[in-house]
């Protein structure tokens, strides 16, 4: 079964903190995803990467970062973090030759 | 630009109703997949049913049924005898083609309650 973690079920940071929130599947995917989910908004997709160091703005990249220096792990960063970036997160990876994609359990973040 | 509109925000049912859960999409593409995703109170979302574009078959597997209509750019889902571990929330998706990673867009999900 392919498993995808995430670092932190749930998260609370200051307002203007670095965050950074860790993703690794363990099936050799090369795609992989990041959303944020909005009560009444559904998934949104902030980034998402095809292979190790190539990445793509979604939907809502402003005020996020990622990086994706190993196959395996795939890191949203935020920057300097706001309360409107209040949300749950969730990370997601699939192969390329196939469209279902497997998400992680997300994480919780609260910016106070 | 691509669209998946589920309008039911909230569904609630007595325990072995019937329920059906709408979706409709909006697409230019003439290939293109559709998913319905069912994310239960802990929170990861679990893969159900993916059809694509070319495939209008009804499917059933157990108690779920999904009815893809390409004519009105549906794709419904059904929960026959509905149980109390169905309630979640369900989201439809829509991928566009391969080449880019297929990405998915989602709906904004239907909660479902199932009660005693």
């Amino acid at each position: 079964d392919v498993k995808v973690t995430q670092s932190s079920r749930y998260l609370v940071k200051r307002t203007g903190e670095k965050v950074f929130l860790e993703c690794v599947q363990d099936m050799d995917h090369e795609n992989m995803f990041w959303y944020r989910q909005d009560p009444g908004l559904g998934l949104r997709l902030i980034y998402f990467s095809y292979d190790v160091k190539m990445k793509e703005k979604g939907d809502i990249p402003e005020g996020y970062s990622v990086s994706r220096e190993k196959k395996e792990r795939f890191s949203l960063i935020l920057e300097s973090a706001s309360t409107n970036q209040t949300s749950m997160y969730l990370c997601a990876s699939k192969n390329p030759n196939s469209y279902e994609q497997y998400f992680g359990p997300g994480t919780r973040l609260t910016v106070t | 630009a691509q669209k998946v509109t589920q309008a039911q925000t909230e569904i609630s049912v007595v325990e072995k109703e019937d329920v059906t859960l709408d979706c409709v999409y909006e697409t230019r593409d003439t290939t293109y997949y559709l998913f319905w995703y069912k994310q239960p109170p802990s929170g990861e979302l679990v893969f159900l049913i993916r059809r694509n574009s070319f495939d209008e078959q009804n499917e059933i597997s157990g108690r779920y049924s999904w009815n893809f209509q390409k004519s009105t750019s549906s794709f419904n889902f059904t929960i026959t005898a509905s149980q109390v571990v169905d309630s979640a929330v369900y989201f439809c998706a829509l991928s566009e083609p391969t080449g880019t990673a297929s990405k998915l867009t989602f709906g904004t999900g239907t909660r479902l309650q199932v009660t005693l």
